[in-house]
């Protein structure tokens, strides 16, 4: 089944930098893609972008490239959300989340099947 | 991108009803890409349906989808008191997902 873990929720000042992580486990992490999700505050779900961790291919949503870098070390199973210079803006949760794919039918189909718990992230000065 | 519009915003219903969610989408999506999600408040969201109308694991099966091309839809044969949350349709192609806005079923 698997699971994602994420880690603890974060408050920061304007203009620094972080990094959060997703930790999966119970499953073969490097063969899925992972794939983070905005969600502000009183607001629905936003696709930032998604990594494959055995080879590190990144794709990014139009509006979050170049305001975040995934990452992942696969030797421990854990994908990074990176920000550079934070904003007020990105005040947050930000969710990881498991890509699968099934074989129905004759093709694949495709959807967020595991989901980790969450990390909030406060900028505020 | 592929925008998603979902319809209503809200929807009133009491225990018991029928509840219709709409998911339209600007230009074609592939049926086998189109999923909801179920998001409780405080809760991180969960795979309802994939490929517009397969349910996942664990599902029960008030919950149905279906549509093609640019017009899905999510029902909830009979709404149980755990069923009132928000509901998220995505489409995922070419390695990039959309998400709609979100529907609100609350309780009348």
């Amino acid at each position: 089944e698997g699971q994602l873990v994420q880690s603890g929720a974060e408050v920061k000042k304007p203009g620094e930098s972080l990094r959060i992580a997703c930790e999966g486990s119970g499953y073969s992490v490097t063969n899925y893609w992972i794939a983070w999700v905005r969600q502000m505050p009183g607001k629905g779900l936003e696709w930032m972008g998604i990594i494959y961790p055995d080879d590190s291919d990144t794709r990014y949503s139009p509006s979050f490239q170049g305001q975040v870098t995934i990452l992942v070390d696969k030797s421990i199973s854990t994908v990074y959300l990176q920000w550079s210079s934070l904003k007020a803006s990105d005040t947050a949760m930000y969710y990881c989340a498991r890509l699968s794919s099934w074989y129905v039918g004759g093709y694949y189909s495709y959807a967020m099947d595991l989901w980790g718990q969450g990390t909030t992230v406060t900028v505020s000065s | 991108d592929i925008v998603l519009t979902q319809s209503p915003g809200t929807l009133s219903l009491s225990p018991g009803q029928r509840a219709t969610l709409s998911c339209r989408a600007s230009q074609s999506v592939s049926s086998r890409s189109l999923a909801w999600y179920q998001q409780k408040l405080g809760q991180a969201p969960r795979l309802l349906i994939y490929g517009a109308s397969i349910r996942a694991t664990g599902i029960p099966d008030r919950f149905s989808g279906s549509g093609s091309e640019t017009d899905f839809t999510l029902t909830i044969s009979r709404l149980e008191p755990e069923d009132f949350a928000v509901y998220y349709c995505q489409q995922y192609g070419s390695s990039r997902g959309t998400f709609g806005g979100g529907t609100k079923v609350e309780i009348k």
